[in-house]
């Protein structure tokens, strides 16, 4: 089973600033199956980013996803007030699929 | 657009068996395009993958819970099930269901709004 670690666990940062997420993977992510979801309180998670670096559809393009193996990263290059939520990585290539990592939390400085 | 909602009952005694259905809007359940999957999330922590269910009726469970785990399509309601069984307090979380693309490996999207299921007596 493919566990994933994210870092850091908080980040804090001030609006306009940029922001950058990693996932780390304990084996390869077969094919870049790796997912970014944003998850705000009391709402279901959405989906940014899939194959590592495509937008969801209607994601604003200051999302952006990179990495491949079993680094990956998410990007937020100017945090606009709503991005501040909690930000999980999953992949969904290997048996089983479906493992989450256990969230950035990206709050207001 | 596909969309999906989860229901069923918020409250659940120790030992016994969680229910819960999410009913398909927007796309057919027996379609080839779709796997169909639940998630969890207990209060205050992060996502746990439960399951998936393809059209062939392949079935893929997370291995922490595939004792206690089914899921099922019914195509008469246009809806796919869950049961997890003996749950315990542990087993209290806001349960998602989800959809996704079939034809290619695909991460779930949409996702319903969440149900919340209490494990007490």
């Amino acid at each position: 089973e493919i566990v994933l670690t994210q870092s850091p666990g908080t980040l804090s940062l001030s609006p306009g600033e940029r922001a950058t997420l990693s996932c780390r993977a304990s084996q390869s992510v077969s094919s870049s199956y790796l997912a970014w979801y944003q998850q705000k309180p009391g709402q279901a998670p959405r989906l940014l980013i899939y194959g590592a670096s495509s937008r969801a559809t209607g994601i604003p393009d200051r999302f952006s996803g990179s990495g491949s193996g079993t680094d990956f990263t998410l990007t937020i290059s100017r945090l606009e007030p709503e991005d501040f939520a909690v930000y999980y990585c999953q992949q969904y290539g290997s048996s089983p699929p479906g493992t989450f990592g256990q969230g950035t939390k990206v709050e207001i400085k | 657009q596909l969309q999906l909602q989860e229901s069923g009952p918020g409250l659940v005694k120790p030992s016994e068996t969680l229910s819960l259905t999410c009913t398909v809007s927007g796309g057919s359940i027996s379609s080839s395009s779709y796997y169909w999957g639940w998630i969890r999330q207990p209060p205050g922590k992060g996502l746990e993958w439960i399951g998936s269910i393809y059209y062939s009726g392949s079935t893929y469970y997370n291995p922490s819970l595939k004792s206690r785990v089914t899921i099922s399509v019914d195509t008469s309601k246009n809806q796919f099930s869950l049961k997890l069984s003996s749950v315990t307090a542990a087993d209290t979380a806001v349960y998602y269901c989800a959809g996704g693309d079939a034809s290619v490996p695909a991460p779930p999207d949409p996702w319903g709004q969440g149900t919340l299921v209490t494990v007490s007596s």
